[in-house]
């Protein structure tokens, strides 16, 4: 079946250094894959997402790279800070998304 | 545009009651999408409407669970005979195309 395995589990950083948040997935089906921010008490929020047509893609201070033939996609935050603070998940969507296990970002300030 | 909206947020119940959610969709979005999530864990997908039709049920979802969409607008989810193993946070999620948004979620603690 589907699976999306997320790395790291936690990381901390330094405000104004960059967070990078690796994922792997199994379906070679699926090409759409979004990126979700969540905060204590919330819901996801939809942060990024990449199609499988393209192979980067940026907004601000993120950005999200996508490889196809290895089944890489990974979520770069570039000069963070604390309010990047959160647990973020990926996610492959092929009708229903399945998530990874989600990484705990701190920054630290 | 008001986004995914769910009521009630915090549901304290004993175990063996039965509990109802709703989520109101954002309103031009044909698709809802019910999820739980535990903590510490992403979001598990439970079901999918697409309209009014239900078009895949997880195996998560046992006979104590059912969902609605009877006019596609709205979403109701049903826990029968609730277990303390059905604690967890439910969230619900629309969408037009891909890209799916969340609402703030019904946090279920049973006793």
């Amino acid at each position: 079946g589907e699976n999306v395995e997320q790395h790291p589990s936690t990381l901390s950083v330094q405000e104004g250094d960059s967070a990078v948040i690796k994922c792997t997935y199994s379906d070679s089906a699926s090409n759409y894959f979004p990126w979700y921010k969540q905060e204590l008490g919330k819901g996801p929020q939809l942060i990024i997402d990449i199609r499988s047509n393209v192979g980067e893609k940026k907004d601000q201070r993120i950005a999200v790279t996508l490889n196809k033939t290895a089944k890489h996609f990974s979520l770069h935050i570039t000069e963070t800070q604390p309010e990047d603070s959160a647990v973020y998940f990926c996610a492959e969507d092929g009708n229903k998304l399945v998530f990874g296990a989600g990484t705990i970002l701190r920054v630290k300030s | 545009d008001t986004g995914v909206s769910q009521d009630p947020r915090h549901k304290i119940t004993k175990r063996g009651q039965n509990v109802t959610f709703r989520c109101d969709p954002i309103s031009e979005h044909n698709r809802l999408y019910w999820y739980r999530q535990t903590l510490g864990q992403g979001p598990e997908f439970l079901t999918y409407f697409q309209n009014e039709a239900q078009l895949e049920k997880s195996r998560l979802l046992s006979d104590r669970f059912s969902a609605e969409r009877p006019k596609g607008s709205f979403s109701t989810l049903e826990i029968q005979r609730t277990e303390q193993g059905d604690s967890a946070m439910y969230l619900c999620a629309s969408s037009l195309a891909p890209g799916q948004f969340f609402g703030p979620g019904t946090r279920l603690t049973v006793l």
